[in-house]
């Protein structure tokens, strides 16, 4: 059974038009992240919540914001996409902070700018 | 922050072992040494992590030198189904940032 699934699967939209990816996880876990993966290219952390705390990455674009309602779900919202965005984004779950944690990641939401 | 050092791809043929090396000489004493996989259109999975001692597991062993600068990541019989991006990861309080992978192809 997914343990961490993002809806859609697939999400096309338009140049400028914003967009939100969602991601919900059954493991109750404190810390969820987004990814960015460019074609051919690793994983790229953009942010991650511990609980209600949102913690950015230095080079994480403003376009890019995420939201946690509360611990099963996790949106993150690109405020005006640019073709340069297009890429799968990955969400993923740990139980806590901790460099001893695993990382359990959902299938992925590709995202096409058209 | 601490980087690793992959090779781009390696081969290997079926039901061989397979060791994927990793070189991380500035690991700092608390950084975890993690491994995933990411398949074709998946995401990534956990395979295996350690701190000082080898490690061992149902998918893969873990094998770390003594000093902490590299470690080996052993898969004992290849399959098919390894083919994948094998991610070496140093986690430092849990920031997990990917390094560019190893790209291991089976040969049947």
């Amino acid at each position: 059974d997914a343990m961490v699934i993002q809806n859609p699967r697939y999400q096309v939209t338009q140049f400028g038009k914003p967009v939100t990816l969602s991601c919900s996880q059954t493991l109750n876990h404190n810390v969820m992240y987004w990814y960015q993966q460019k074609s051919s290219q690793a994983p790229k952390l953009l942010f991650h919540y511990y609980d209600k705390d949102f913690n950015n990455e230095a080079d994480t674009p403003d376009n890019f914001q995420s939201r946690r309602p509360n611990t099963s779900f996790c949106f993150l919202d690109i405020r005006s996409p640019g073709l340069g965005d297009a890429a799968m984004y990955l969400c993923a779950t740990s139980r806590n902070k901790g460099s001893n944690e695993k990382l359990f990641f959902g299938s992925g939401t590709q995202l096409s700018v058209l | 922050d601490a980087k690793t050092t992959q090779p781009n791809s390696m081969e290997s043929n079926e039901e061989e072992p397979v060791h994927l090396p990793c070189n991380h000489s500035t690991i700092s004493g608390t950084d975890y040494i993690h491994w995933y996989r990411q398949l074709p259109s998946q995401g990534p999975e956990y395979v295996i992590h350690g701190l000082t001692s080898n490690v061992n597991n149902r998918m893969a062993s873990l094998a770390i030198a003594e000093d902490r600068k590299s470690s080996t990541l052993i898969l004992h019989r290849a399959t098919l189904r390894d083919a994948a991006v094998y991610y070496c990861i140093l986690s430092s309080n849990n920031d997990m940032r990917f390094g560019a992978g190893t790209r291991l192809t089976v040969k049947p």
